[in-house]
């Protein structure tokens, strides 16, 4: 079956970029997606990419995709310490209607 | 902007009872979901739904969970008999259409003691 794993943990000085990696098996997959979640919070879409897509840029985030050796990245650039969360990529399902999620990767920002 | 809510925030439950948790998707969208995350495990995904039927269950989505429209807004999680292994975060989302970005609510957290 899919299967999506990240890094658990990412530790960066405030204003440094950030970048958490993430690896998939489904090829299939026809769009790949980054969520945030805060504590105590749901999860929060952040940016999707299409999978015949290599590169999307939304403001600070950036969002890398090798289909070839299913890799996905998700680069913060001048990280805050309100970006401090726990950050899941997910794949869908070939028929569109499941996600499965990495296991997340908690980003600690140091002032 | 339009979001998923869900109620209550925490549930809970003795053993055996039958808890109903309850999200009132984005209003425009058509499909529906119900996902869980254990405490320290991944999030997984439950159950899709789409025209008042399921399209997608996961195996953990066995006889004792269901899942109804029961109107225009609301969209409902049952779980019959629950048992300890059921504590869990729960989240509803919802999608425009298949394919679309799916919105998540900010979870039910169900204990079960």
């Amino acid at each position: 079956g899919e299967d999506v794993e990240q890094s658990l943990f990412l530790s960066v000085r405030e204003g440094d970029s950030s970048v958490i990696n993430c690896t998939y098996t489904d090829s299939s997959s026809t769009y790949l997606y980054w969520y945030k979640q805060e504590p105590g919070a749901g999860l929060q879409l952040l940016t999707y990419i299409f999978s015949n897509m290599d590169m999307k840029q939304d403001q600070r985030l950036t969002v890398l995709l090798n289909k070839k050796d299913k890799h996905l990245s998700l680069r913060i650039a001048d990280t805050q310490t309100g970006d401090s969360a726990i950050y899941f990529c997910a794949e869908i399902n070939n028929a569109g209607n499941m996600l499965t999620f990495g296991g997340g990767t908690r980003l600690m920002v140091k002032p | 902007e339009p979001e998923v809510t869900q109620t209550p925030s925490h549930q809970v439950t003795q053993m055996g009872q039958e808890v109903i948790l309850r999200c009132v998707p984005i209003s425009n969208h058509l499909y529906f979901y119900w996902y869980r995350q254990i405490l320290g495990q991944k999030v997984e995904f439950l159950v899709s739904f789409y025209n008042n039927e399921i399209s997608e269950k996961s195996e953990i989505f066995d006889d004792q969970f269901s899942v109804e429209r029961p109107d225009g807004s609301n969209f409902t999680l049952k779980i019959r008999s629950t048992k300890l292994e059921d504590s869990a975060m729960y989240f509803c989302a919802s999608s425009r259409d298949i394919n679309q970005p799916q919105h998540f609510g900010d979870g039910t957290r169900l204990s079960i003691l």
